[in-house]
């Protein structure tokens, strides 16, 4: 099976700009979860959903949003870049939907705001 | 809430020695799932090793095996044989079976092995 996969890979945004990133899930898996890595907050938790529902949301400003299409795939948004939103920005899925299954991660979006 | 620490940032090993990576965590939940995590200097994030706190087995998966002690609240990761490719950010990860349910993982231990 093909792993998570996430685009872009890369990307330079400026402050006040808006961003949309894509995870493409397992196949066959009906749980996406995104996190943000920084080298000071170390990996925080930002939402996860199932059957496009989001089923947790963690401690982030209403600017991040996500949404998850019927074919698993998940798309995260970001409104009014800050500087402080530069991050890795990793997604995993899971498969049967149990909280407690193993998430597989995807290589990550790193995004640089200016 | 849950928290996960771990609390050795750098640790280093000789190629072919062992190395034991700490992590503690705090959950008030009976049921919970424990994970270690490898992120390489790429960047893709990879699971080493899964335990279940309800069995008292210590996982095991080839070179790598886990001291798991649920009254200390203690999830130690060993490595053994240590290769060069075993350099990477090990992260532990804890998750409820009730309560948050979300993934709560520690800062990281940057591991390098020394050839």
């Amino acid at each position: 099976k093909a792993g998570v996969t996430q685009t872009p890979r890369y990307l330079i945004k400026t402050r006040g700009q808006q961003v949309t990133l894509s995870c493409s899930p397992i196949s066959g898996h009906r749980s996406v979860s995104w996190y943000q890595q920084t080298p000071g907050q170390g990996l925080q938790f930002l939402f996860e959903y199932f059957s496009e529902t989001q089923r947790n949301k963690g401690n982030f400003p209403g600017r991040f949003s996500g949404r998850q299409f019927s074919n698993s795939r998940s798309e995260m948004n970001v409104s009014t870049l800050e500087l402080g939103d530069s991050a890795l920005y990793l997604c995993a899925s899971s498969g049967s939907g149990r909280r407690t299954d193993t998430q597989y991660f995807g290589p990550g979006t790193r995004l640089t705001v200016l | 809430a849950q928290t996960v620490t771990q609390s050795q940032p750098e640790m280093s090993v000789q190629e072919a020695e062992t190395v034991t990576l700490s992590c503690t965590y705090d959950t008030s939940e009976s049921d919970y799932y424990l994970f270690w995590y490898k992120q390489p200097p790429s960047r893709q994030m990879i699971l080493v090793i899964r335990q279940e706190a309800y069995k008292q087995q210590n996982a095991t998966e080839n070179r790598f095996s886990v001291n798991f002690q649920k009254a200390a609240k203690s999830f130690s990761l060993k490595i053994s044989d240590s290769q060069l490719g075993d350099a990477a950010m090990y992260f532990c990860a804890l998750v409820e079976q009730g309560g948050s349910e979300k993934l709560v993982f520690g800062k990281g231990t940057k591991l390098t092995v020394n050839p």
